[in-house]
């Protein structure tokens, strides 16, 4: 059973301060991750992806990538109250294979 | 910016009766997906498509589900007979290689009542 862990919240972070959400999963074969975030009643909207160990950033977004750890992270600088949302972690297995989703963790930005 | 479509955004359906969600993927992409969502829980895989076939499926994509790709710009799915544990909101999502970033409609909210 492919699982993929992340934390539900909510995590609450102060406007302007990084927000780091995490996310394990239990299968090492996995090979791409991606970070969606869903609004409340929306559908999820691809934030970044990654596939190999290390950084990677775009704009006020960086995701960090440790297979041997199994753990992919995101971090958000300069959070802003719209990026109050959930965020999903997604895993991958090889070429056309499904996504599993984690649960979940939704992150308020107070102003 | 190309967009996945899907109709229509919200269905009600008696239980025992028979439904379709309609998906227009992005036009050069060739992976197809279906999700859903049920309130409050987390997104599930149900089923991914190719090449104008499953290529993988989920214990929840049961007899009672199926897809189709009837001409070439819709992707259906199908429940034949609804059950109330079927209500839930269902995503289709495109890609244009099995591993890449994949793209999700707006939703079709299905209520089974």
């Amino acid at each position: 059973q492919k699982e993929v862990e992340q934390n539900s919240g909510p995590l609450s972070v102060p406007e302007g301060a990084i927000a780091s959400l995490n996310c394990t999963y239990s299968d090492r074969g996995s090979q791409s991750f991606f970070w969606y975030r869903q609004y409340s009643g929306k559908s999820p909207e691809l934030i970044m992806f990654i596939y190999s160990n290390g950084d990677k950033e775009d704009g006020r977004f960086t995701a960090q990538l440790n297979k041997a750890s199994q753990y992919v992270s995101l971090l958000i600088r300069d959070s802003q109250p719209s990026d109050s949302a959930t965020y999903l972690c997604a895993v991958s297995m090889d070429y056309g294979q499904n996504f599993v989703f984690g649960p979940g963790t939704r992150l308020s930005v107070l102003p | 910016e190309p967009e996945v479509t899907q109709t229509p955004s919200h269905q009600v359906t008696q239980m025992g009766q028979e439904v379709i969600l309609r998906c227009v993927p992005i036009s050069n992409h060739l992976y197809f997906y279906w999700y859903r969502q049920i309130l409050g829980q987390k997104v599930e895989f149900l089923v991914s498509f190719y090449n104008n076939e499953i290529s993988e499926k989920s214990e929840i994509f049961d007899d009672q589900f199926s897809v189709e790709r009837p001409d070439g710009s819709n992707f259906t799915l199908k429940i034949r007979s609804t059950k109330l544990e079927d209500s839930a909101m269902y995503f289709c999502a495109s890609s244009t290689e099995g591993n890449t970033e994949a793209f999700f409609g707006q939703g079709t909210r299905l209520t089974v009542v």
